[in-house]
Formats: structure tokens, C-alpha cells, sequence
């Protein structure tokens, strides 16, 4: 069976500062790997994902994740984090299904 | 322009009560899914289907039922016997059923008392 943790229920950066949002999965091959980013009360929308390649992709608003297999983790990354950033962050993985991690709210201070 | 429609937003029904909630895409994307998401627990589906006039279940289909009669539409009903369905409600897409990319609409936020 597969699965995604998220370890941090929460995260709170200091505006300007840099980002890293945890994801690990679980899965016997190598899945496809997403970070989707809600709002609140809104639908999700996709950052980035990996399916094969170049380990380290880009995405959408400056972010980007980096894939790596001995570690089985899917890391979001930002380097410079905007107020606008604030948001619910979700990492998903695609092996047998869609399952997406529990999500890290993340908090931007000004 | 091209996306994903929830209605209403926000949605009141007393305990006891079928719902309806509406999904449309005018993507012409063949799959579509429903989660269920609640606080602390991410997305959890419901039902899909990827094609017109089949659908599954998910890992929470209990208490739910689904409809595909037509491509766009993909309409969820949360019936009396949903322990809890006090929660947010929201439907993707995909170009097929074993693409890995969803598009989400914006959700509804059923509330039961």
C-alpha cells in the first residue's frame, strides 16, 4: 500500500526567509509525486510534480522540490517566502491511486 | 474559460436529509473524482469514475452515491446515511483516468445540523 506523512502539522517563516515543507511516501516503485497548494476555503492547485528525470524540478511561484529516492521524500523548497505564500501545502503520490499526505499549513509573518 | 464549477459554496441541510452536490467541467476531461476533507486529514476519496456511465468507490464511499450520465457532470449525493458528512466537499478532474494530474474545482462546504 502506498502512503504520504507530511511531518509538520504547521510551519511558521518570517517574510523573506526560506522554505522547506517535508513530504516522505511510501510505495514499492517509483511513484509521481505532486505538491498541490490550497488556500483557505478554496480548490487545490498543482505547484509542480515529477514523474521521471532530472530530480530537482521547478514549479509554479518560485517554488521547487527536489526527488530523492534513498530517502523516499519529495521536499518543497522556496528560497525567499512571500506573505502570499501563506496556505495549506499537500504532497500527494500516484503509484495504484491518488493519495494525498494530511498537509502543512504554513504561516507568514511580516 | 476552461475549468471546474462547485455549487453552491456553501450548503445547510438538517440532519436526516439527502443532498445533492454539482460538479461540471467543461475541460472535456474523462475522469472525475470526489474527496471528502476534513481538518488535519487531507483528501480522502470518495468515489470516481473515468468514464461515462461507470463509476467506483473509494476509501470512504459509505453514506455517498454518484452519478455520470453525461462527460461534464459528475454530481455526489450525501445521503441520511453519512455518519458525518458535515464537511468540505471538493471534485477534480483528470484527462483520463491514468493521467497523473488533477484539476480541482473550488469546493463546497456542506454543513448538516
Amino acid at each position: 500500500a502506498q502512503s504520504v506523512t507530511q511531518p509538520d502539522i504547521h510551519i511558521t517563516v518570517s517574510e523573506g526567509a526560506s522554505l522547506e515543507l517535508r513530504c516522505n511516501y511510501s510505495y514499492g516503485a517509483t511513484p509521481y509525486l505532486f505538491w498541490y497548494v490550497q488556500s483557505p476555503g478554496q480548490g487545490l492547485q498543482l505547484l509542480l510534480k515529477y514523474f521521471s528525470g532530472d530530480t530537482l524540478v521547478q514549479g509554479i511561484k518560485g517554488f521547487e522540490a527536489e526527488f530523492k529516492r534513498s530517502q523516499s521524500s519529495f521536499n518543497l523548497r522556496k528560497p525567499s517566502v512571500h506573505w502570499s505564500d501563506a496556505a495549506e501545502y499537500f504532497c500527494a503520490v500516484y503509484g495504484q491511486n491518488f493519495v494525498f499526505g494530511p498537509g502543512t499549513r504554513l504561516s507568514v509573518l511580516p | 474559460d476552461g475549468g471546474i464549477t462547485q455549487s453552491p459554496k456553501y450548503l445547510f441541510r438538517k440532519e436526516g436529509q439527502n443532498v445533492t452536490l454539482s460538479c461540471e467541467q467543461n475541460l472535456n476531461h474523462d475522469a472525475m473524482y470526489w474527496y471528502r476533507q476534513d481538518p488535519g486529514q487531507g483528501l480522502r476519496l470518495i468515489y470516481y469514475s473515468q468514464i461515462v456511465n461507470d463509476f467506483q468507490k473509494g476509501d470512504i464511499a459509505e453514506g455517498y452515491s454518484v452519478s455520470r450520465e453525461k462527460k461534464e457532470s459528475f454530481p455526489l449525493t450525501v445521503t441520511s446515511a453519512q455518519k458525518n458528512p458535515t464537511a468540505f466537499y471538493l471534485c477534480a478532474s483528470s484527462i483520463c483516468g491514468n493521467s497523473y494530474e488533477q484539476y480541482f474545482g473550488p469546493g463546497t462546504r456542506l454543513t448538516v445540523t
